[in-house]
């Protein structure tokens, strides 16, 4: 089955302290990217990857990195997680360039105390 | 720059009532556009897409029509029912960069038995 598989669904943690959330999907695209949702702001991309070891910035990059070292796996990674990093977070891949379908990971729900 | 706006939610419906969830968009050159839907817990899925002008998405009783004149991409059914409830998003892509993905802000969607 085509799916992008995120983890952990959901997660509390506490300022400062590094975490990683893993993105892996199994349809041999080449774009994959990351999200935040907000309430009444929709989603803003954090970072996105055009292929391996290609990575760049999308809007609210502050805070956040990613890596690409395999096609399949794109994790995310909070350094020193902040408060007003609690949000719902959506990892995405599509086949590439173009007016492609994006499929999404089913989310995960992070926490920041 | 692009952007992407909604109308305001929620909507609350009676089971088969006629939707219409407005979208309109600002962008410069030929974008194309998407409606995602988010069930409950879940991720974005695409919904339905339009690539040019008068082009017309269908998908599950959902329609939009890409209209370039007023620039809006309107999803509407003719019929809704309790399982249609939901969050929706419009959402451009522009044929420049790397195709990222501009959103709304989603509007949920409540329909009452």
């Amino acid at each position: 089955e085509a799916q992008v598989t995120q983890n952990p669904r959901y997660l509390i943690t506490v300022t400062g302290k590094k975490l990683t959330v893993t993105c892996s999907q199994n349809m041999n695209h080449e774009y994959m990217s990351w999200y935040r949702q907000d309430p009444g702001l929709g989603l803003r991309q954090i970072y996105y990857s055009m292929n391996v070891e290609v990575t760049d910035k999308g809007d609210v990059p502050e805070g956040y990195k990613v890596s690409r070292k395999e096609k399949r796996n794109f994790p995310l990674i909070l350094e020193s997680p902040s408060p007003n990093q609690t949000s719902l977070y959506f990892c995405a891949s599509s086949k590439g360039q173009g007016p492609t379908e994006a499929f999404f990971g089913q989310g995960t729900r992070l926490t920041v105390v | 720059g692009d952007s992407v706006t909604q109308m305001e939610g929620p909507v609350t419906l009676s089971e088969e009532a006629f939707l219409t969830i407005n979208c309109t968009y600002t962008a410069t050159g030929y974008p194309s556009l998407f409606w995602y839907v988010q069930y409950p817990g879940e991720g974005l899925q695409l919904l339905l897409k339009a690539t040019k002008a008068d082009d017309k998405g269908s998908n599950k009783g959902f329609e939009a029509t890409y209209r370039k004149e007023t620039t809006s991409f309107h999803l509407e059914k003719g019929s809704v029912q309790v399982s249609d409830s939901a969050v929706y998003f419009c959402a451009l892509s522009v044929p420049r960069g790397n195709y990222q993905l501009i959103w709304g802000a989603g509007t949920k969607l409540i329909i009452k038995p």
